[in-house]
């Protein structure tokens, strides 16, 4: 059984560094072909891709926010984490992380979701 | 702006059949089978309902299913039920610098 589970502050403020935590269960980021990415979703907006990482520690990044992302793998504590610098209000949305199964496959598990606002 | 283009909004009657549409470029859409389809029900995750264009996950009804024409994808749901009321979103693989597009959601309402 897949699980995910995002983590982080739920507040950050303008020009902060948010960083997010994706901690797994039911399979191993060691695997061939498996990714966990990231995608936000800002209050009633549409679902934007933002990063994934591959088992191989190949990165992907959005052509639009790669200047402000990081994303960063622990394959021994099932974590994935997302770093995104100069925190802005527009920044404000709900973050997901997802299992990837195959290279450029689908999203078929999804975490909960975490809001984050960006608010002085 | 999505990268991907969706109506804003569907409707229908239960026992009727709507299609969703979804629309990019050669770039992503037209070039790689990589579409997939997604369901989100108000405060939910997001779940996926076809994938690869047209292949369905285990569990997920038959009613939907996927197709695509040239550089627009589409989603049929046929036998509308009460329960498919809910946000629709459409994906793509857009090649190694975009990597992952999405549309801008459809809201489905069932009347």
């Amino acid at each position: 059984q897949i699980t995910l589970k995002e983590s982080g502050p739920t507040l950050v403020k303008p020009t902060q560094t948010l960083t997010l935590t994706c901690t797994f269960s039911g399979f191993s980021l060691s695997t061939s072909a498996v990714g966990v990415g990231w995608i936000r979703q800002p209050p009633g907006k549409a679902l934007e891709w933002l990063a994934l990482i591959y088992w191989d520690d190949d990165k992907r990044y959005s052509p639009s926010l790669k200047s402000k992302l990081t994303i960063t793998k622990d394959t021994s504590k099932n974590q994935v984490v997302l770093t995104m610098t100069k925190m802005d209000p527009v920044d404000t949305a709900t973050y997901y992380c997802a299992h990837s199964l195959s290279v450029y496959g689908h999203f078929d598990y999804w975490g909960q979701g975490t809001l984050v606002t960006v608010s002085s | 702006q999505s990268a991907l283009t969706q109506p804003a909004s569907v409707s229908g009657s239960p026992g009727q059949s709507i299609t969703i549409s979804c629309t990019g470029t050669s770039s992503d859409v037209g070039t790689y089978n990589l579409v997939s389809w997604y369901q989100q029900h108000p405060g939910k995750a997001p779940k996926v309902m076809i994938y690869d264009d047209n292949k369905r996950p285990s569990g997920v009804s038959n009613r939907f299913s996927g197709s695509k024409s040239g550089n627009t994808a589409s989603l049929t749901i046929s036998g509308l039920q009460a329960e498919d009321e809910a946000d629709y979103y459409c994906c793509s693989y857009a090649g190694s610098t975009t990597n992952w597009v999405f549309g801008g959601g459809t809201k489905l309402t069932v009347l």
